[in-house]
């Protein structure tokens, strides 16, 4: 079964420029997750989709961050304009709504350099 | 609101040595698991064990397990004869009921592992 995926692994870009990171998640999972981690810091929820329903988008800033999730499967995280204190980890992560016990299941993460 | 406190910035454990990583967390919520996942260098998240707040008794999963005192609220991870591929950065977690789906996770800061050989 292959696992979450997310696309560009690495991206480096100027402030003020705009950015987007991809995630698949695994398969039938109906929970998406988007968390920003900072360096040698714990994860930190940026939005929660239950299928193509974002449930919890409290964490999100608003004004330059935007998120979708079309048909509940694939989502997509933007980033418009990138500010100097957006370098961080994004990571994506899954979970079945009915799994034993929600465990989640994270991808790779794209790390994002703003200069 | 739900928080998860690692006071451990930093430990190290000689290989083959058992050791033991805190965890205490603050949450009003009657339901709740709790949960540790690893974070090598690499930069993936690898869940390791899992703890309900109602199971009688402490979870295990090979050289882990998870030391929960209710009472105390916490949830310690204990790793048995600790490897260097153990070292990584070690973190708990919370799962909570929240709204009706109930699945937010809130995450500790960490802790850092180090196996000297």
């Amino acid at each position: 079964e292959a696992g979450v995926v997310q696309s560009p692994r690495y991206k480096i870009i100027e402030k003020k420029q705009p950015v987007a990171f991809w995630c698949n998640p695994i398969s039938g999972h109906n929970t998406l997750y988007w968390y920003r981690q900072n360096l040698g810091q714990g994860p930190e929820l940026l939005i929660r989709y239950e299928n193509e329903e974002a449930v919890d988008d409290s964490q999100l800033p608003k004004d330059r961050f935007s998120a979708e999730r079309l048909k509940g499967v694939d989502s997509t995280l933007k980033i418009q304009p990138a500010e100097l204190g957006d370098s961080a980890v994004y990571l994506c992560a899954s979970s079945p709504y009915f799994g034993r016990n929600y465990e989640q299941y994270f991808g790779p993460g794209t790390r994002l350099t703003v200069t | 609101a739900q928080k998860i406190t690692q006071t451990q910035p930093g430990m190290f454990v000689q290989e083959k040595e058992a050791v033991t990583l805190d965890c205490t967390y603050d949450t009003s919520d009657p339901s709740y698991g709790l949960f540790w996942y690893k974070q090598p260098s690499s930069g993936e998240m690898i869940f390791l064990i899992y703890q309900g707040s109602y199971d009688q008794q402490n979870a295990t999963e090979g050289r882990y397990s998870l030391n929960f005192q209710k009472a105390r609220k916490s949830a310690n991870l204990v790793i048995s004869a600790s490897q260097l591929g153990d070292s990584a950065m070690y973190f708990c977690a919370m799962r909570g009921v929240h709204d009706n789906y109930g699945q937010n996770f809130v995450f500790g800061p960490g802790t850092r592992l180090s196996v000297l050989p």
